[in-house]
């Protein structure tokens, strides 16, 4: 099993840009996760879903939108890139919300210029 | 709402000496507890949970933690440190509500010397 992946690993964007960070768990899990860790602030939560076709905003989900499409799947996109987004982002999957136990993918680490 | 506060962002040890990371947690519910690490340009991987079994839990590397209530805390050990344990600890806590994540406290680094 690969776990939980994601592309890209590195990305440099201009401000105003889009893009779109995807991530794939193999796990069969029913909850994902997206968060963003900034020195010193820990990892804040963005969006997350609890179910396909499901999201639901979390801490910190400005200038974020999500979609679950597919169960194995959760995608982050960037509509217009700001200064402030530039983070290292992590995706993270779990079987149920019973015990919790997340399972992190490597990160992208995101540049905006 | 559930928070988390993790004393000291940086902890320095020797090699073979104690390590204690402190981990103190707010929650109007029973809390489920979590301690990560994240080595350097990785991801988080578990190092152990509290989900209301027993309250001294041993996870993986030789770390344990001991959940008192009273005190409202949730603190890393480990006997002796080692070289290897240098990365960033992360406390969490979830209140085991539907469709609630994790709450990471900010972290903290531990750096061993020789």
């Amino acid at each position: 099993n690969a776990g939980v992946t994601q592309t890209p690993k590195f990305r440099v964007l201009k401000t105003g840009q889009s893009m779109t960070l995807l991530c794939a768990q193999d796990m069969n899990h029913e909850y994902m996760y997206w968060y963003r860790q900034d020195p010193g602030m820990g990892l804040r939560l963005i969006h997350y879903s609890v179910g396909e076709g499901t999201t639901a905003k979390g801490e910190v989900p400005d200038g974020y939108n999500v979609s679950r499409l597919k169960k194995q799947n959760f995608l982050l996109g960037l509509e217009s890139a700001a200064p402030s987004q530039t983070s290292v982002y992590f995706c993270a999957s779990s079987y149920s919300n019973i015990h919790n136990e997340q399972f992190f993918g490597p990160g992208t680490r995101l540049t905006v210029l | 709402a559930q928070s988390v506060t993790q004393l000291g962002s940086h902890v320095s040890v020797s090699e073979g000496a104690l390590v204690l990371l402190r981990c103190n947690y707010s929650s109007s519910v029973p809390p489920y507890l979590f301690w990560y690490v994240q080595y350097p340009n990785q991801g988080l991987q578990l190092l152990l949970k509290y989900t209301s079994a027993a309250t001294l839990v041993k996870g993986i590397n030789g770390f344990e933690a001991e959940f008192k209530k009273s005190e409202t805390s949730f603190h890393l050990t480990k006997p002796s440190a080692h070289m290897s344990d240098a990365a960033e600890y992360f406390c969490a806590v979830s209140d085991n509500q539907a469709g609630t994540a994790l709450i990471f406290g900010k972290g903290t680094t531990l750096s061993v010397s020789s």
